[in-house]
């Protein structure tokens, strides 16, 4: 099935750092979304996105919309240890019910 | 609280035996999925569940059943499990498609080893 390109796949950064990551597709979604993974629990929803070139904000966390509806970004301001965790999106194609996962940012934080 | 509660956390079996992971929502969501997870693969849908009795195949559902008989619940049955089937597995639910869309809500995971 298909999947997105997401990247970096894993980052290591110090506290107070900004960090960004982002997903790319080769096909237009509708919908994109942003989920974090803590360990041992499941992903946990931190920002959806609705229309090409959105920009919104959750906190520290900042995500949007790729004006060509192939790729989203996710910005943290200022990391924290708490950010520790897997970043996954995930986007929904035209049409359909369906949403398809990236394959993660692991990112952790060195205090 | 509303959530998506599965059981068990953690569950180790061996080759063939036929086991069950249950899911439970308490959102009156008329979509449920499973997914698993796996190391540099992410996040793959096995099944999913549009409603009642409306259920379809994801991009991984070879060696997997489901059903869904009333609305807050989707089992995930592993008829004989084998060891590629180890996984970490993740219930969802959502409301459908049209205004007000939410994201899934998933539960904690169950983490399966196959022997």
């Amino acid at each position: 099935g298909q999947q997105l390109n997401q990247s970096p796949q894993s980052m290591f950064i110090q506290e107070g750092e900004d960090v960004s990551m982002n997903c790319t597709s080769s096909s237009i979604f509708n919908t994109w979304l942003w989920y974090k993974q803590e360990p041992g629990e499941g992903p946990v929803l931190l920002i959806a996105l609705y229309k090409a070139g959105e920009l919104t904000s959750n906190g520290r966390l900042t995500a949007q919309f790729g004006i060509t509806r192939k790729d989203s970004f996710l910005n943290i301001s200022a990391s924290i240890p708490s950010d520790v965790g897997i970043y996954f999106c995930a986007g929904q194609s035209p049409g359909t019910y369906k949403y398809i996962f990236g394959t993660g940012t692991r990112l952790k934080v060195l205090a | 609280e509303a959530q998506v509660t599965q059981n068990p956390r953690y569950l180790i079996t061996v080759t063939g035996k036929k086991l069950t992971v249950t899911c439970s929502q308490n959102m009156n969501h008329e979509y449920m999925s499973w997914y698993r997870q796996d190391p540099g693969l992410g996040l793959r849908q096995i099944y999913y569940s549009m409603n009642v009795e409306v259920t379809d195949k994801g991009d991984v559902p070879e060696g997997y059943k489901v059903s869904r008989k009333e609305k807050r619940n989707f089992p995930l049955i592993l008829e004989s499990p084998s060891p590629n089937q180890t996984s970490l597995y993740f219930c969802a639910s959502r409301r459908s498609s049209g205004t007000g869309f939410s994201g899934y809500t998933f539960g904690s995971g169950t983490r399966l080893t196959v022997v």
